[in-house]
């Protein structure tokens, strides 16, 4: 079968630093994705993986585990716009597998 | 400029009804697809057409209808709505292999009453 889970809700501190921890069981696995989705509005494309390791891409870097079956999001030095949902997405053979999405809430 | 549009923004209707939503993409994508994303926030691939076939059609309800007269679009027709509908629905469009993501419409919220 497929499957992503994701955190439903997170909440963080402006400025401080978030994992967003994401595990996923799919056949035919080509990839991992994150996507930020701002309440009201289509989801933005942040980062993509197919080999293990860390990418790295300003504030925001993302890891994956292929073996594990598990990638993370880490962003840092939060700031207020990064509240929004994040969407963990396997890529299968021919389509987006999505997670049902973490909502991040940065406070001051 | 937009990458991908989609129309209508917001569609209110009533149940029983036929519908359509249009979507049009300029970024030269060979696939578009068409997405369901419920109360929960919950992304659902509905539909995918590469340049014009059908590519993915995931248990939708045949009251749903897609139709691409081209590359570049990607219609969705929908009869006899029912209440379950209510949703937004996000055109997405990609490169064959998407190592650059899906780009998405700013999709369609419909609400049926």
């Amino acid at each position: 079968g497929q499957n992503i889970d994701q955190p439903t809700e997170m909440t963080a501190t402006e400025g401080a630093i978030v994992q967003i921890n994401c595990t996923y069981q799919t056949s035919g696995f080509n990839g991992l994705f994150w996507y930020q989705q701002h309440a009201g509005e289509a989801p933005t494309f942040l980062s993509y993986n197919v080999l293990d390791g860390l990418e790295e891409k300003g504030r925001f870097s993302s890891f994956l585990s292929r073996s594990k079956g598990y990638s993370y999001l880490l962003l840092k030095e939060l700031q207020m716009k990064d509240s929004a949902s994040y969407l963990c997405a396997a890529y299968n053979t021919d389509k987006l597998i999505f997670g049902t999405g973490t909502r991040l809430q940065v406070f001051p | 400029d937009t990458a991908v549009s989609q129309t209508p923004k917001y569609l209110v209707t009533q149940m029983g009804n036929d519908k359509s939503i249009k979507c049009e993409q300029n970024l030269g994508h060979d696939t578009m697809y068409w997405y369901k994303q419920d109360s929960k926030k919950f992304l659902k691939i509905m539909f995918s057409y590469n340049n014009k076939e059908l590519i993915i059609n995931e248990t939708v309800p045949n009251r749903f209808s897609p139709k691409s007269p081209d590359k570049a679009h990607l219609n969705l027709h929908i009869n006899s709505l029912e209440l379950g509908d209510s949703a937004v629905y996000f055109c997405a469009s990609s490169q064959d292999h998407p190592g650059r993501g899906y780009t998405f419409g700013s999709g369609t919220r419909l609400t049926v009453v």
